[in-house]
Formats: structure tokens, sequence, C-alpha cells
């Protein structure tokens, strides 16, 4: 069964720190994997879509890695801004078109 | 811009009521998904559905059904509303092609008192 873990639970940070998410899975036969951001009693918002044969993708000052063989994927926020705050979640895309979320990560920039 | 929406932001609910939730999506995607998210569980997976009239369960499907009619539209059901049903309810779509990601809503955050 397929499990996907995020690590740190909840991360704080000074304003303009670069800093890097993390997330863990434990089957590679995924499809893709999908970092999401969510903001308190908000839905979730794509943010970045990796497919399985890539390695990374950018968008502004989010880059996210990917490497299917070791089960693991980062996020990587350059320059973070008070704005940056929120909980951010991957979730893997299996064969059936199912996603599975982790429990995400809780950022906070302080100004 | 692609749209998924959700007709209610904020429900309040008595014990025993049939509720329905309404999603719609104007990308004419064949995936649909109902997920409930919870402190400390994440979100899981109530129901899908891989094109109009099919569903399949997922991973908590007892004490929902759901409804696909029309393509667009994917209609999550509480039979009779129980307090341990509170919880925030989000809908997504994709495309059938694994290549796409997913498209959530705003979300619909029930309380059944």
């Amino acid at each position: 069964k397929q499990e996907v873990t995020q690590i740190p639970a909840a991360l704080s940070v000074p304003e303009g720190e670069n800093l890097v998410l993390n997330c863990s899975f434990t089957d590679s036969a995924i499809y893709n994997l999908q970092w999401f951001r969510q903001d308190p009693g908000k839905g979730l918002t794509s943010l970045l879509l990796i497919q399985s044969s890539q390695r990374e993708q950018t968008s502004g000052r989010l880059n996210a890695s990917l490497d299917k063989s070791s089960g693991r994927s980062t996020l990587y926020i350059a320059a973070s801004q008070p704005g940056d705050s929120a909980t951010y979640l991957c979730a893997v895309r299996l064969q059936g078109g199912k996603l599975i979320f982790g429990q995400g990560t809780e950022l906070s920039v302080k100004p | 811009d692609v749209k998924v929406t959700q007709s209610s932001r904020y429900l309040v609910k008595r014990t025993g009521e049939k509720v329905f939730l309404e999603c719609v999506q104007d990308m004419d995607h064949e995936n649909m998904f109902w997920y409930r998210q919870d402190p400390g569980l994440g979100l899981r997976l109530i129901y899908f559905s891989y094109d109009v009239k099919m569903k399949e369960k997922g991973d908590i499907p007892e004490g929902y059904s759901v409804s696909r009619e029309k393509k667009e539209r994917f209609s999550l059901i509480l039979e009779s509303a129980s307090t341990n049903q509170t919880s925030m309810y989000l809908c997504a779509s994709s495309p059938p092609d694994r290549y796409y990601g997913y498209t959530f809503g705003s979300g619909t955050r029930l309380t059944v008192v």
C-alpha cells in the first residue's frame, strides 16, 4: 500500500530564507507527483506537477525535484515571503487515477 | 480560467438530515473525486467517478453515496448525516490521461449538529 510522508510537519522561518520541504513515498510505481498549497479553510491550489520520467520542475521561486527510485521529492522555496505561509501538500498519482496525499507541512514565514 | 466549483463554502445540518454536496467542473474532465479532510488524518478519498453514471468506492465510503448524471457534475450525498461527518469536503477533477494533474474546488466546511 502506497504511503506518503512529509517532513517536517511544521516549519517556521524568517522572511528571506531559502527552505526545503520533503516528501517521501513507499512505492515507486507512480505516474506523477503534484505539490499543492492550502491556505487555512480553503481548497488546494496546484503549484507544480512532475511526471515520473522528469527530475524537476520550476515555477518562479519554486523548484520541485523527484527521485522516483529512492521515493523522494523536495519542494525548494527561494527567498521566502510572509505570503508563502500556508500548508504544503504533496501527492502521488497511482495507476487508475487515484491520488495519495501526505499529511502536509505547515509553513510560517515571519516578517 | 478552468474551475471546479463547490456550491457551498459553509453548511450546518442537523443529525439525521439528508445532505447534498454539489461539485461542478467546466473543464470537460472525465475523472471526478470527493475527499474529506480532517486534522491529523489528512485527505481521504470517499468516492470517485471515471465517467457519467460510473462510480467507485474510495477508502472511506461508509455513510456516503454519489451521483453523476452529467459529466460536469458530481454530487456527494450523506444519506443520514451524523456528527462524525463534520469535516472539510473537497472535490477534484482530472483528465484521464496520467500526464495531467488534479484541480480542486474551494471546499465545503460541513458541520453536523
